[in-house]
This record gives structure tokens, sequence and C-alpha cells, in this order.
């Protein structure tokens, strides 16, 4: 069955502390991958995503993410945090096996302490 | 240009009563995605449409269901409600006909609250 597992359902972190947010996937078949962020009181809204090519993209806001396909991973990453990335961050993944649906994963909420 | 409009924003219901909640798409994009956000279970797909046909369906009985307009404005209506079905309901709207490699832009969402 084609599932999004996000490691960490909670992530408290001080400013300036560097974030990596796990996420993996089963997906039979050739997957696009997102990441998508909810900041309190507003909409869900692209990070970055990944079609193909170099495995390393990068997205607003210092966000970069990595696809690894033989661990089926592709784990959101960010260098130094700031306050305002408090939000929830959702992983979601897209392809064409039973049809075109994307499958998000339960989220990570992040809490950056100032 | 704007973004996806979800009307009404914020809804109260009863058990038992039905909802119609209405999505406009951004201009010129043809797909519409329905999602359910709760806090215990996430984001949930309820279903696709394009070009006035659903292309895919979510694991949810049949009294959620959903239509697409020539416009590609989106509706989905939830029959005989339950407290269950108090949540966040999404849409997205994508631009790419081809389906896999499509971003999504989401509304900001109906809150339904079911008492």
């Amino acid at each position: 069955a084609q599932s999004v597992s996000q490691h960490n359902h909670h992530v408290i972190l001080s400013e300036a502390a560097s974030l990596e947010l796990g996420c993996n996937y089963s997906y039979g078949g050739t997957v696009n991958l997102f990441w998508y962020v909810q900041y309190p009181g507003q909409h869900l809204q692209l990070l970055l995503k990944y079609f193909s090519g170099d495995p390393l993209v990068k997205g607003i806001k210092g966000f970069e993410a990595e696809f690894i396909k033989s661990k089926f991973s592709f784990n959101l990453r960010k260098p130094s945090v700031q306050w305002s990335d408090t939000a929830e961050y959702f992983c979601a993944v897209r392809g064409n096996t039973g049809g075109f649906k994307t499958i998000f994963g339960a989220g990570t909420r992040l809490f950056v302490k100032a | 240009k704007a973004g996806v409009t979800q009307t009404p924003r914020y809804l109260i219901k009863t058990r038992g009563q039905q909802v119609t909640l209405s999505c406009s798409p951004i201009s010129g994009h043809r797909s519409v995605s329905w999602y359910q956000q709760t806090p215990g279970q996430g984001l949930q797909f309820l279903f696709e449409y394009f070009s006035e046909t659903q292309r895919n369906k979510g694991n949810f009985p049949g009294r959620f269901s959903g239509r697409q307009f020539s416009n590609s404005r989106s509706e989905m209506n939830v029959s005989t409600l339950e407290l269950g079905d108090s949540a966040l309901y999404l849409c997205a709207s994508s631009l790419d006909p081809s389906g896999s490699q499509e971003t999504q832009y989401f509304g900001p969402g109906t809150r339904l609250l079911v008492l």
C-alpha cells in the first residue's frame, strides 16, 4: 500500500540549531516528492519538490531536501532555523500508480524557541 | 493571479444534515483535489477531478461526493453528517494535465464543525 511516514510528530529547537525532518515512503512506481509547510493560521504552501535529476533540491527560505532512492527517503534539512520557521511540515508523494493522488505524511510540528 | 478560494470558510452543522463546500481553482488550472485534515489523521485524500471527471478517489464512504463544473470550479458534498466529519476540508488545484508531475496549490480550507 502507498504510504508516507514522517519520523517525528513534534520537534523543538532553539534558534540557529540545525534541522532535519525525516520522511520515508512506500510506493510501487515512479514518484514525485514534495514538502509542504503550514504556518500558524495560514494555508498549506509548497516548500520544495523533486521530480527527477539532482537528488538534492533547494526550496524557499533556505530549506533543502535529499532524495535517496535506495532508502525511499526524502529528508528535509535547514542548517540554521529561525523562530519564523515554527510551523507544521508535511512530506508528500505523488505518482501515477493507482491514479493521480497525493499521499501525505502525518506531519511534523516544529517549534523554534527564540 | 488570484489563489485558490474556498467558501464558506467556517461552517457549523448538526448531525444528520448535509453540507456543500465550494472551491474555485487558480485561473487556468483544470485539476482540483479535495483533502480532509484532522489532528489525528493528518491530510487524507478525498478525490480528484479533471475536466469534470473524477480521476481518482480516496477511501471515504459514499456520503462524500463531489463534482466539477465546466469552469473547473468544484464542489464537495457530505450527506448525513457525523460528528467525526468535523475537520478542515482543503481544496488544491494544479495545472499540469499529465497528472503526476504537478504542483498543487492549496486554498485556505473550510472548517466544518458538526455538533
